[in-house]
């Protein structure tokens, strides 16, 4: 079963408009980490949040996590044609394998 | 180029027959994590090895196998296959046996079952 739930699934927006995806998940975590994934490519690793961490920056993302309502959200600032792709958020569960649950994830489109 | 090597990229096959994935991780990295994607199931975990020792498993199918070597590098051996097992099959690595460090995904193999 899935872990993490995206939200929105999909999502349109203007180049230069930011871009804001959703991740709930059901367990606790030891981190939560956001992956992009151009089509049929292989993923990349954006950012890793920890369980103990609210707020996480890298150059034009920003990433939060509450883990009271078991969630976080990625947020991509003023976009690029160039971030169109799918985000998914993944979840390290406190039993610190190395397994990590991926969500559905968000497609984002950024119109030039 | 991510570092971690993938063959084939594509592979064309029948049902009922087997065919073997290969992985080659990131220099340094001991982890190796086997992933399936499909359009209705998303990416689901199958496997994981840590520096030739087996970790984890997944929703991984008794006909499905997989290995690690002594030189690290993997293969996911699927056998009798089905037209259900048509998916992106992606390897990743990373440096650690534990999920604090970010995954490298290698490009996949596309396996179509026909």
């Amino acid at each position: 079963s899935q872990q993490g739930e995206e939200d929105p699934q999909a999502l349109s927006i203007q180049e230069g408009e930011n871009a804001t995806m959703n991740c709930s998940y059901k367990t606790s975590i030891n981190n939560l980490q956001w992956y992009r994934q151009n089509s049929g490519r292989g993923l990349v690793h954006l950012i890793l949040i920890r369980s103990n961490e609210r707020e996480k920056h890298s150059g034009r993302l920003r990433v939060t996590l509450d883990t009271s309502k078991k969630s976080s959200s990625l947020l991509i600032t003023a976009s690029r044609a160039a971030d169109t792709a799918s985000y998914f958020c993944a979840t390290g569960l406190p039993s610190n394998t190395g397994k990590l649950i991926f969500g559905q994830g968000t497609t984002l489109q950024v119109k030039p | 180029d991510s570092g971690v090597t993938q063959t084939p990229k594509h592979l064309i096959t029948a049902t009922g027959q087997r065919v073997t994935l290969r992985c080659s991780p990131r220099s340094g990295d001991l982890s190796v994590y086997w992933y399936q994607q499909s359009l209705d199931q998303g990416l689901q975990f199958l496997i994981h090895y840590y520096n030739g020792e087996e970790r984890a498993k997944g929703n991984i199918l008794e006909r499905f196998s997989a290995q690690q070597f002594p030189d690290l590098h993997s293969e996911l051996n699927l056998s009798s296959l089905e037209l259900g097992d048509s998916a992106l099959y992606f390897c990743a690595s990373s440096v650690a046996e534990t999920v604090n460090y970010g995954y490298t995904f290698g490009s996949g193999t596309r396996l179509t079952v026909v």
